[in-house]
């Protein structure tokens, strides 16, 4: 069974801390995304990454950056936290290719900034 | 850019009634439409995935159409049970990326 494991499952931290968000999968798949979900706004893109030093930018990349220096490591940053980045992220993975296969999802970690 | 609807956002049923769940999207050149399930606080789980060369997928009690012409999937879920409460979430696949719609809440009481 694919294995996407994230940091924490609850976390919560102030305006203008950097936050650290870690992702590791254990398939060996060289997609790996990075996605927020908010009440009746569905999931959003933030970045995604297809190959180890590879990313690109999702439909909001604003505010965060992104970190893959081993291929089973994706690392969300939030350089500057702000209370509008109170959400719920989800990591996901997928095997390589052009979106024909699904993704596996990590449980989720929700973010609180105060 | 790729515009996912589900309709309507929240379901409750009687257990044993067959469910309906709907999703449309704008754009018909996508790679797969996906439907997931998600659990309260929990990650997403895939459900069925149906390539655009096919017309439907099935798993047990839990069938998906494809209609790329009008833009639209359904999920049916033949004798839903309590167990069956969950997010159902449909996502269209174009490249990499996944698009994804807000999701249907289905209850289901017993």
């Amino acid at each position: 069974d694919v294995k996407v494991t994230q940091s924490s499952r609850y976390l919560v931290k102030r305006t203008g801390e950097k936050v650290f968000l870690e992702c590791v999968q254990d398939m060996d798949h060289e997609n790996m995304f990075w996605y927020r979900q908010d009440p009746g706004l569905g999931l959003r893109l933030i970045y995604f990454s297809y190959d180890v030093k590879m990313k690109e930018k999702g439909d909001i990349p604003e505010g965060y950056s992104v970190s893959r220096e081993k291929k089973e490591r994706f690392s969300l940053i939030l350089e500057s936290a702000s209370t509008n980045q109170t959400s719920m992220y989800l990591c996901a993975s997928s095997p390589p290719g052009t979106g024909r296969d699904t993704q596996y999802f990590g449980p989720g970690t929700r973010l609180t900034v105060l | 850019k790729q515009e996912v609807t589900q309709i309507p956002a929240a379901l409750s049923v009687p257990e044993g009634e067959n469910l309906v769940l709907n999703c449309s999207f704008t754009d018909s050149a996508i790679y797969n439409l996906q439907w997931f399930r998600q659990d309260p606080g929990k990650g997403l789980t895939s459900l069925l995935l149906i390539q655009s060369s096919q017309r439907e997928q099935t798993s047990g009690r839990l069938n998906a159409s494809l209609d790329k012409s009008s833009g639209r999937s359904t999920l049916y879920i033949a004798a839903s049970q309590p167990g069956d409460s969950a997010t159902y979430l449909c996502a269209g696949s174009n490249d990499y990326k996944l698009s994804f719609g807000a999701g249907t809440t289905v209850t289901v009481r017993a």
